[in-house]
């Protein structure tokens, strides 16, 4: 069966500085991969998605995240915090749902705290 | 373009009581989800449709949950009778139809949420 694990449950991070928040995933087949993001009281929205070719993807708001298939991992990155970011981002995994869609099992999430 | 829309937003009940939670998905989409977000269990799909039939309901926690989709633009969760421990934020989701029924790993677009607590 499909598991997303994220470490960290809370980051604090000083605004400027740059971000890392972790994500491994166990999965058999070539997965879909996705980073969603939810502010206080919102619902989630998409920062960026890995179906296949380039393993570095570009999301929105400066976000990146790398896959690497040999650790398993699809991390997400940002060079440069802005106090609007503080958070709570979740990574998910897709797999096939009947149909041939996606469907999604997220990690537990990290809640992320930009200091100024 | 409208996104996922959801009724209530925010909810408070007394136990025993029924609630009815509402969605409408995006135009086109035919696969429709609900998530349910607590603390303890963080995000978990309940039900999810395609082309208005349920498909998997593994995730629904007991025979209190009832989902229905009588159309392609709206579907219900119901919670018949409530209880505290159903407090959480109820999701629904819909994404678009798979490219040439192949899995796409299609984008799933939430809505913002049903706040349920029930007292």
């Amino acid at each position: 069966a499909q598991s997303v694990t994220q470490p960290d449950i809370h980051i604090t991070v000083s605004e400027g500085a740059s971000l890392e928040l972790r994500c491994n995933y166990s999965y058999g087949a070539t997965p879909y991969l996705f980073w969603y993001v939810q502010s206080p009281g919102q619902g989630l929205q998409l920062l960026l998605k890995y179906f296949s070719g380039d393993t570095l993807v570009q999301g929105i708001k400066g976000f990146e995240a790398e896959f690497k298939r040999s650790q398993s991992s699809f991390n997400l990155r940002k060079p440069s915090v802005h106090w609007s970011d503080a958070a709570e981002y979740f990574c998910a995994v897709g797999t096939l749902a009947e149909g041939g869609g996606n469907k999604l099992t997220f990690g537990t999430g990290t809640q992320l705290k930009v200091e100024l | 373009d409208a996104g996922v829309i959801q009724s209530p937003r925010h909810e408070v009940t007394e136990m025993g009581q029924e609630v009815t939670l509402r969605c409408k998905p995006i135009s086109g989409h035919d696969y429709l989800f609900w998530y349910r977000q607590t603390m303890m269990r963080g995000l978990e799909l309940l039900i999810y449709f395609n082309n208005n039939v349920p498909i998997d309901d593994s995730g629904m926690p007991e025979d209190r949950f009832s989902a229905k989709m009588p159309n392609a633009s709206f579907s219900t969760l119901k919670i018949q009778p409530s209880e505290p421990r159903d407090s959480a934020v109820y999701f629904c989701a819909s994404s678009p139809p798979p490219d040439r029924d192949k899995w796409s790993g299609n984008t799933i677009y939430f809505g913002e949420g049903s706040w349920l607590t029930v007292v």
